[in-house]
């Protein structure tokens, strides 16, 4: 079964620059949900969208921008990254806010 | 505010043995609870999740409890084995009815051979 992709799966930067993390959900999916996740922590929800609105906005700092497209990807835009956003970045998607959500296999970002 | 607690934080059994994590939530308009599994490196990995509008659920060695009087909710994995070495999370939605998942701190299960 079709999962969903994220691209690229590791990515390294310096402080200051950005950083752009690509999300394709599973085919029929139109909502998509973004999780920050620490070395050791729970995931933690940044921002999501239903039919390519935002839906729903966690703490998600204003350095970071997102959109979904009409082919229901998205896209997270991180600027002036910091040490601390040294993280996983998941997305997952579902069908509708009350279904399930299938996360996929994350990126990986490292600032240096 | 939103929260959901989840305990032990660290579980080992021998092999064979049952395991069972226990979470709790806040937020009594909750009505859906998934829980996850997250092997080193990898995503989460939805294993089972369980309505407000049915008691238990149950798919194959794991079960998953609801108790919405007492707002807590739990995973049981019998027979356990080896590949069941993993951190596993509960989560739950809250109030902003748009599938936000607020999720527990995570329990990591060493499976002993």
């Amino acid at each position: 079964a079709a999962g969903v992709i994220q691209s690229p799966r590791h990515l390294i930067k310096e402080k200051r620059e950005t950083a752009t993390l690509k999300c394709y959900p599973i085919p029929r999916h139109d909502t998509v949900y973004w999780y920050q996740q620490g070395p050791g922590q729970d995931p933690q929800f940044l921002i999501s969208f239903y039919e390519k609105m935002q839906s729903d906005k966690g703490s998600i700092p204003d350095r970071f921008s997102a959109q979904q497209f009409s082919d229901y990807h998205s896209e997270l835009n991180m600027s002036s990254l910091e040490l601390g956003d040294s993280a996983l970045y998941f997305c997952a998607s579902s069908l509708d806010f009350y279904n399930e959500q299938f996360f996929g296999p994350g990126t990986r970002l490292t600032v240096l | 505010g939103e929260n959901v607690e989840q305990h032990p934080s660290t579980l080992s059994v021998q092999e064979g043995d049952s395991a069972v994590i226990k979470c709790t939530y806040s937020d009594s308009a909750s009505n859906y609870f998934p829980w996850y599994k997250q092997e080193l490196g990898k995503g989460p990995q939805l294993i089972i999740d369980i309505r407000s509008n049915v008691g238990e659920k149950k798919d194959q060695r794991i079960a998953v409890t609801l108790n919405k009087t007492a707002k807590h909710f739990s995973l049981h994995i019998t027979e356990t084995q080896p590949e069941d070495s993993a951190v596993y999370f509960c989560a739950a939605p809250f109030s902003s009815n748009t599938g936000k998942l607020i999720f527990g701190q995570g329990t990591t299960l060493q499976v002993k051979p």
